[in-house]
């Protein structure tokens, strides 16, 4: 079975500080990590998958098998990052479905 | 292009009555998700069309929820009948094709169960 974890709920952080979301998975096999954003009143959105290895909004994430882990990255948070972020995973062959983790509140003051 | 489409946007009814929550995917996508998503939680998936037929229903609760999707567009998820347990937003989404790194949501309906 395959699972995500977010381990914290809720991240505050001040405006320009560094910016770390936590996700850890579990899955024996080759998997594919996403980052899904859902902002205030908007509809949940995709941020970036850790195929494409791009940076999205000043956001970036790597996937290590090692540690099977993709943390979200962010060097300098900004008010207009405050958003639910959850994770997801999905078995990279095959269709198959999307395991989302209970997600993060990130909140960025001024 | 217009984006994926859910009504009612809330829904309150008593325990044992029946719901039924609609989705219009945008035009063009093969694949429909139905998802659950209980407060505090991410969202589960219900059950996966592939055009009109199902492709995993394995988390469905079949004793109960059903869904639809006749003609390959559209589709109606329902309860019947409801527990308290199931209230939760209930999230449609689509994507171009069965294997597909993008899903676009729905605005979800919530549903309160009293």
């Amino acid at each position: 079975a395959q699972r995500v974890t977010q381990p914290e709920k809720l991240l505050s952080v001040f405006k320009g500080a560094p910016v770390e979301l936590k996700c850890n998975y579990s899955y024996s096999g080759s998997p594919e990590l996403f980052w899904y954003v859902q902002y205030s009143r908007q509809r949940l959105q995709l941020l970036l998958r850790h195929i494409s290895r791009e940076s999205i909004k000043g956001f970036t994430a790597d996937l290590n098998k090692g540690e099977t882990s993709f943390h979200l990255k962010k060097p300098f948070a900004q008010e207009e990052d405050s958003a639910m972020y959850y994770c997801a995973l999905r078995r990279a062959s095959g269709y198959s479905t999307l395991t989302f983790g209970k997600g993060t509140m990130l909140l960025v003051s001024p | 292009e217009a984006g994926v489409a859910q009504s009612p946007r809330y829904k309150i009814i008593e325990k044992r009555q029946s719901v039924a929550f609609w989705c219009n995917p945008i035009s063009g996508h093969a694949t429909l998700y139905w998802y659950q998503q209980i407060l505090g939680q991410g969202p589960k998936l219900l059950i996966q069309f592939q055009n009109n037929g199902v492709v995993d229903d394995s988390q469905l609760p079949k004793d109960r929820f059903s869904a639809e999707r006749l003609k390959g567009v559209d589709s109606t998820l329902k309860i019947q009948p409801a527990k308290l347990e199931d209230s939760a937003v209930y999230l449609c989404a689509s994507s171009t094709r069965q294997v597909s790194y993008e899903q676009y949501f729905g605005p979800g309906t919530r549903l309160t169960v009293t």
